[in-house]
């Protein structure tokens, strides 16, 4: 069974901090995404990394895909209170399907 | 934009009860989903239908069942509601051979 474990489950940080949320693996994913989830909606995809090692980046958002692909971080810089939310990682398991991690719950406080 | 709709924000039911949960997509995505989402816990697949009328079980599929008669349209039965079946369910779609999901709004069922 493929397993993603995220971490830290939650974070309640000012505005201005930085902060990085990591999504841990034993097993290799063929890819790994990041939705965020706002309350009342369902997750909305932010990302999606393939190559071990890559880096993308979304304005304040960094996201790296571990060389031996079996692990992610979402790193958020100078964070703001729209940034508050649920973060989720999911990896791509056969047929079309995901797996998800249990969440980060993300306050940011003004 | 994909946009995925279901059928209620907030569903209310008695135990014994059954419960018909119901998405549709208008992007013409071959793939859709169920899923139901408990703190903690992160999102659980309930069930997958890949074509019409065809369907598969996900990790929990206990006490539910599905159907798809167009493409468009994916319905989520719950038999006989029970209250550890309370829970928000989220309905998803993706193309053809795409990983990437798109998600309704979720449904708030409690059974009380």
């Amino acid at each position: 069974t493929q397993l993603l474990e995220q971490s830290p489950q939650f974070l309640s940080i000012q505005e201005g901090e930085n902060l990085t949320v990591y999504c841990n693996s034993s097993s290799v994913f063929s890819s790994l995404q990041w939705y965020r989830q706002e309350p009342g909606e369902g997750p909305v995809l932010l990302v999606t990394v393939v190559t071990g090692g890559e880096v993308k980046k979304l304005k304040r958002l960094t996201f790296q895909f571990g060389d031996a692909r079996k692990d992610s971080s979402l790193h958020i810089t100078a964070a703001q209170p729209g940034d508050t939310g649920l973060y989720l990682c999911a990896g791509a398991r056969y047929g079309n399907k995901l797996v998800f991690g249990a969440g980060t719950i993300l306050r940011v406080k003004s | 934009d994909v946009k995925v709709t279901q059928s209620s924000r907030y569903l209310v039911k008695r135990t014994g009860e059954k419960v018909f949960l119901e998405c549709v997509q208008d992007m013409d995505h071959e793939n859709m989903f169920w899923y139901r989402q408990d703190p903690g816990l992160g999102l659980r697949l309930i069930y997958f239908s890949y074509d019409v009328k065809m369907k598969e079980k996900g990790d929990i599929p206990e006490g539910y069942s599905v159907s798809r008669e167009k493409k468009e349209r994916f319905s989520l039965i719950l038999e006989s509601a029970s209250t550890n079946q309370t829970s928000m369910y989220l309905c998803a779609s993706s193309g053809g051979h795409s990983y990437e999901q798109y998600f309704g709004p979720g449904t708030r069922l409690t059974v009380t």
